[in-house]
């Protein structure tokens, strides 16, 4: 059973517009819910990190909002740049012993058209 | 300059042959991970550790085996590698504060299997 879904596979988006990518977990227990960010030829960057104590963490144009009771985070990029282009993985990983076992969506690529 | 090694970055083989990839950071990381990246599927954590001597299954551990004999390296061994092992690797470190654990990860290595 996959541990976390991610959608949409893929996302256009024009300059200057919202970005939006959802994932959906199964695990309860999981902890903590960050946001890769990669480019082709390259191994993903952290972008963006949460845990469940918080409902919205905004960093930049980047923001990750949280939905606890419905199982579910956002990425949010505002203002979306033609540099933004590129493949973003969610993740999530915990609790305890478990926080560097890590689970990815299988992620959406990103085309902000200039 | 901190970073994630691996080599080789791209590697040909044939099923059966034993291939090592190697894996090194200069971060002084205690965790580090392995994952393969297959189109669709996102990342899949292949096998983790925690410090030198300590390491544990990912989620997909089937025909792969690790070794931590040092802090800085973490090489993944493919006993008898078949054509289903044909993916793109990522090696990464990792370090936890007290809300984010960043993994830092190298720039990839691309096995064919034939």
């Amino acid at each position: 059973q996959q541990q976390v879904k991610q959608s949409p596979q893929s996302l256009i988006v024009q300059k200057g517009g919202i970005s939006i990518i959802n994932c959906a977990y199964e695990n309860t227990a999981f902890d903590y819910f960050p946001w890769y960010q990669q480019f082709p030829g390259k191994g993903p960057a952290l972008l963006i990190a949460i845990r469940p104590d918080v409902s919205e963490k905004k960093e930049g144009r980047f923001t990750i909002s949280f939905n606890k009771s419905a199982k579910q985070f956002s990425l949010h990029i505002m203002d979306s740049q033609p540099g933004d282009s590129a493949t973003y993985f969610c993740a999530a990983s915990g609790p305890g012993n478990n926080f560097n076992k890590f689970y990815f969506g299988s992620g959406t690529k990103l085309n902000v058209k200039p | 300059e901190a970073q994630v090694t691996q080599n080789p970055r791209y590697l040909i083989t044939v099923t059966g042959k034993k291939l090592t990839v190697t894996c090194s950071q200069n971060m002084n990381h205690e965790y580090m991970s392995w994952y393969r990246q297959d189109p669709g599927l996102g990342l899949r954590q292949i096998y983790y550790s925690m410090n030198v001597e300590v390491t544990d299954k990912g989620d997909v551990p089937e025909g792969y085996k690790v070794s931590r004999k040092e802090k800085r390296n973490f090489p993944l061994i493919l006993e008898s590698p078949s054509p289903n092992q044909t993916s793109l690797y990522f090696c990464a470190s990792s370090f936890q504060t007290g809300t984010s654990h960043e993994q830092y990860f190298g720039p990839g290595t691309r096995l064919t299997v034939t």
